[in-house]
């Protein structure tokens, strides 16, 4: 059985940092793109990264490239989220999201998620 | 950077038939995906590449992709369907993801 399991969250201050794990497992974990996703309160789904199945490829949206660094252990079924000078518009709650192969195409499997809350 | 559009709402009658709208240019040469997500709970995956359906989901779920309108039917609509869907593609020109806004379905 796939499970993604989200750790890390809380509260934290504009400015700050905050480094956010998912622990996989269930699957070939180096066979597939890993991706978070994130959806602030009472708004919609909203991709921030992705990385490829051994990590040599990374991809982020715009409202985070240079802040937020995406990253993986192979030989512990973890993908990272390390989030740098975080902001207001960064609260929400991030999922961890396993692609259906090597490509991020879509989906198949969601982590419950993780909830990041930035404020004074 | 390419968009997405749903409508905010979509409400239907119990045992009728709902279509939510995606919007993009040119969407028919993408291959689209569908979420489904209730209140309090992780998304879930209810139609791929158009109008694949993961195991578990039924059949009254379909999805469809042409031109710049992509749409996922839902027939025969429950109670239980009522959630919030969005719709999904790759955009390979930028390397990003793309969500739809995201539509509520309303089960009347």
């Amino acid at each position: 059985e796939v499970q993604l399991v989200e750790s890390g969250g809380g509260l934290v201050q504009p400015g700050g940092s905050l480094r956010l794990s998912c622990a996989a497992s269930g699957f070939t974990f180096s066979s597939y793109v890993m991706s978070w996703v994130r959806q602030a309160p009472g708004k919609g789904l909203e991709w921030v990264s992705a990385i490829s199945g051994i990590g040599d490829y990374t991809y982020y949206a715009d409202s985070v490239k240079g802040r937020f660094t995406i990253s993986r252990d192979n030989s512990r079924n973890t993908v990272d989220l390390q989030m740098n000078s975080l902001r207001a518009e960064d609260t929400a709650v991030y999922y961890c999201a396993k692609s259906a192969g090597l490509a991020v195409a879509f989906f198949d499997y969601w982590g419950q998620g993780t909830l990041v809350t930035v404020s004074s | 950077s390419y968009v997405l559009t749903q409508p905010p709402s979509v409400s239907v009658a119990p045992g009728k038939t709902a279509r939510i709208t995606c919007g993009g240019s040119n969407i028919g040469t993408k291959s689209v995906h569908w979420y489904q997500q209730k209140p309090g709970q992780a998304p879930v995956l209810v139609i791929h590449y158009d109008s694949d359906r993961p195991s578990g989901i039924p059949e009254r779920l379909s999805g469809s992709n042409s031109g710049n309108t992509a749409t996922l039917t839902i027939s025969r609509v429950e109670a239980g369907d009522e959630a919030d869907y969005y719709c999904q593609v790759w955009d390979s020109s930028s390397d990003h993801v793309v969500f739809g806004g995201g539509t509520k379905l309303t089960v009347l």
